[in-house]
């Protein structure tokens, strides 16, 4: 089946710096997501992104479907980024979606 | 809108013990999910129903059965609980395979 890695497993920033999370995944897809879990578990949707690029506020995704990788873009982080993040993927074979390991951020006030 | 709704919160069985988690989702979606998340790990796709009618085996469907009772409502059923059992599910729900997905607030189950 689809493997799904992501990078770097943990991040520890000073609140304001930026930082880029990767998602590598080793075949095609036809739905690559990106979710937030707070320190509350609650699971929240950032982007819907099977290709291209896409912004919301200080979050930014990007995904190269040619080259099987995702991109999240964090700017001026604030302590409320904090949690796990999460790219999830559906293979062009059907509904089955592959979690990667999440990327565990900390951000310092 | 309430979203994706799970019952229950909280959960503690003994080992042999059955039960049933519910979820109901309003927001008219034709597919649903259950996952598992365990201490420190990704999301593990249980069984996934994509559409009314329809059930099919995720990654780890051993020790579990579903019922896809309406659109709105998907229940995972443990019938003799083990320790390894023990993690947080989730119900997850969507329009389609190339949607966003909603998920649930979850529910922690603990099998002694």
């Amino acid at each position: 089946g689809i493997q799904v890695e992501q990078s770097p497993p943990d991040l520890i920033l000073q609140e304001g710096a930026n930082s880029t999370l990767r998602c590598n995944f080793s075949d095609s897809v036809n739905n690559l997501q990106w979710f937030h879990q707070n320190p509350w578990g609650q699971l929240i949707n950032l982007f819907y992104i099977p290709s291209g690029t896409k912004q919301n506020g200080r979050l930014s995704a990007t995904t190269v479907a040619t080259e099987r990788y995702s991109l999240l873009y964090i700017s001026s982080s604030q302590t409320t980024d904090s949690g796990v993040y999460f790219c999830a993927v559906v293979g062009t074979g059907g509904f089955k979606t592959i979690f990667g390991a999440g990327t565990r951020l900390f951000v310092k006030a | 809108n309430a979203g994706v709704t799970q019952t229950p919160k909280f959960q503690v069985l003994k080992t042999g013990q059955s039960m049933t988690l519910q979820c109901a989702q309003d927001m008219n979606h034709n597919s649903m999910y259950w996952y598992r998340q365990d201490p420190g790990m990704g999301l593990r796709l249980i069984y996934y129903s994509a559409s009314e009618g329809t059930t099919d085996k995720g990654e780890v469907p051993n020790g579990y059965n579903v019922s896809r009772l309406n659109k709105r409502e998907f229940s995972l059923r443990l019938e003799s609980a083990a320790p390894s059992q023990t993690s947080v599910y989730f119900c997850a729900s969507t329009l389609s395979e190339r949607q966003s997905s909603y998920f649930g607030a979850g529910t922690r189950l603990s099998v002694l």
